[in-house]
């Protein structure tokens, strides 16, 4: 089980869109539309932004969504504001019951 | 709502046990639908799935971890238990208590506890 391949980070600047992907195998993110992401603010716990791959939780801003393609899921995040800025984090079923996180995207809003 | 509350020594020493209490508040941990999760990160680094626990008693743990860790349910204090055996700097870590929703076609976390950082030093 190894850990989803996220880019160390990315970046953008106010009202630009931004995508982050997210690449696994066909054990994981290929296999199951079971991606889910995260975000999150220096000294805070996660908290849930996208699931099943392009569901938004109740309360999260329609900017962030989600897509799966093969292997590789992404999350977009457009009319990018300072407050976006934070640690994301992709998360995969992986079969048997475990799930498999990714290493991490630092996002710098310019 | 829902809360979860990390709880336990943020201190252990090397090849001790780290032992951590997760206590749920405002609903009940025999609650269908979900599994009782830890879910650790690095200093600087990213999120380990550890282990989840679901209320009927079924245990699913990260292979790589699977051998120096117990996770445990006690229902009558709305409570699961964490522990990892045998630890060494390399464990040092904020620790997570989580709910996962799964088992219904669906896996993921919905609610997170704040964090316990434990520190494993002489």
């Amino acid at each position: 089980q190894s850990a989803l391949t996220q880019p160390a980070s990315v970046s953008g600047s106010p009202g630009q869109s931004i995508t982050i992907s997210c690449t696994g195998t066909s054990s994981d993110v290929g296999s199951y539309n079971l991606v889910s992401w995260y975000q999150q603010h220096p000294g805070t716990a996660p908290k849930l932004m996208i699931y099943e791959v392009n569901k938004r939780p109740s309360g999260v801003s329609d900017r962030f969504s989600g897509s799966k393609s093969g292997n590789t899921a992404s999350l977009t995040i457009s009319g990018l504001q300072a407050e976006d800025e934070a640690d994301y984090y992709c998360c995969s079923y992986a079969g048997s019951s475990t799930l498999v996180f990714g290493g991490g995207t630092t996002l710098t809003v310019l | 709502q829902v809360q979860l509350q990390e709880s336990g020594p943020g201190l252990v020493k090397p090849s001790q046990t780290l032992s951590l209490i997760c206590t749920v508040s405002g609903g009940s941990i025999s609650s269908g639908g979900y599994y009782w999760s830890w879910i650790r990160q690095h200093p600087g680094k990213g999120l380990e799935w550890i282990a989840y626990i679901y209320y009927s008693g079924s245990i699913y743990y990260n292979p790589s971890l699977k051998s120096r860790v117990t996770i445990s349910l006690d229902t009558s204090k709305n409570q699961f238990s964490l522990r990892l055996s045998s630890v060494t700097a390399a464990d040092t870590a904020v620790y997570y208590c989580a709910r996962c929703r799964g088992g219904s076609g669906d896996w993921y976390i919905d609610l997170w506890g704040r964090g316990t950082l434990v520190t494993v030093s002489s």
